[in-house]
């Protein structure tokens, strides 16, 4: 089962701050979010493997809850690099099976 | 770096013809995957797989088949294009053997259209 996105889209100005949430009904074993700008492939941001991890990329970063079977990715102080759409993909079990992506969250950032 | 290719970057077919779609990585990579993108549906996954000659069904197989002949190509077959084809097709690869944790990396896209 694919895992929520919320929000779907989401408009900032730039500075803004921003938070996409990814939840699952089922256990969660890790978290992958990837970050695909528009007419380009998908690439990724960080994996989130232990629950109560936090981890960073530039100023995006994200923690993993694995009680509540969600991850959230915080965007601070946003930039119009940041624009695109971004996909939270879920592992079902611990390294055996390929992750299952969201539907993804669209974020614009304008000046 | 990783370079994940896809042999077209647009594709225009008929109904009932046969489509390939080739993806290479450069690599090593022992897993490969083909996804499928369509707008708010996300990435969905068609068939993966983890070593050369063995592929696995993902969560839309229906209409698909897949080729792994080498470690380095993987192919999507449609055996009889339709309508309903029509997406956005998304090759990506991992490094494999410590299952599926790790970064994939996606190829650029092969857009197709059916007719």
């Amino acid at each position: 089962q694919q895992p929520v996105q919320s929000p779907q889209a989401v408009i900032l100005r730039e500075g803004e701050d921003a938070v996409i949430n990814c939840s699952s009904s089922k256990a969660l074993y890790s978290v992958h979010w990837y970050r695909q700008k528009h007419g380009e492939a998908p690439v990724f941001l960080m994996i989130l493997l232990k629950g109560g991890e936090q981890k960073g990329h530039e100023k995006i970063s994200a923690s993993f809850n694995e009680k509540k079977q969600q991850s959230s990715l915080y965007l601070t102080a946003s930039q119009l690099s940041y624009s695109g759409t971004y996909f939270c993909g879920t592992e079902r079990r611990s390294g055996n099976t390929p992750l299952v992506f969201g539907k993804g969250t669209r974020l614009s950032v304008i000046a | 770096d990783v370079k994940v290719t896809q042999s077209s970057r647009y594709l225009v077919k008929r109904t009932g013809e046969k489509v390939f779609l080739e993806c290479v990585q450069d690599m090593d990579h022992e897993n490969m995957f083909w996804y499928r993108q369509d707008p708010g549906l996300g990435l969905r996954l068609i068939y993966f797989s983890y070593d050369v000659k063995m592929k696995e069904k993902g969560d839309i197989p229906e209409g698909y088949s897949v080729s792994r002949e080498k470690k380095e190509r993987f192919s999507l077959i449609l055996e009889s294009a339709s309508t309903n084809q029509t997406s956005m097709y998304l090759c990506a690869s991992s490094l494999g053997g410590t299952g599926f944790q790790e970064t994939q990396y996606f190829g650029p896209g092969t857009r197709l259209l059916v007719l």
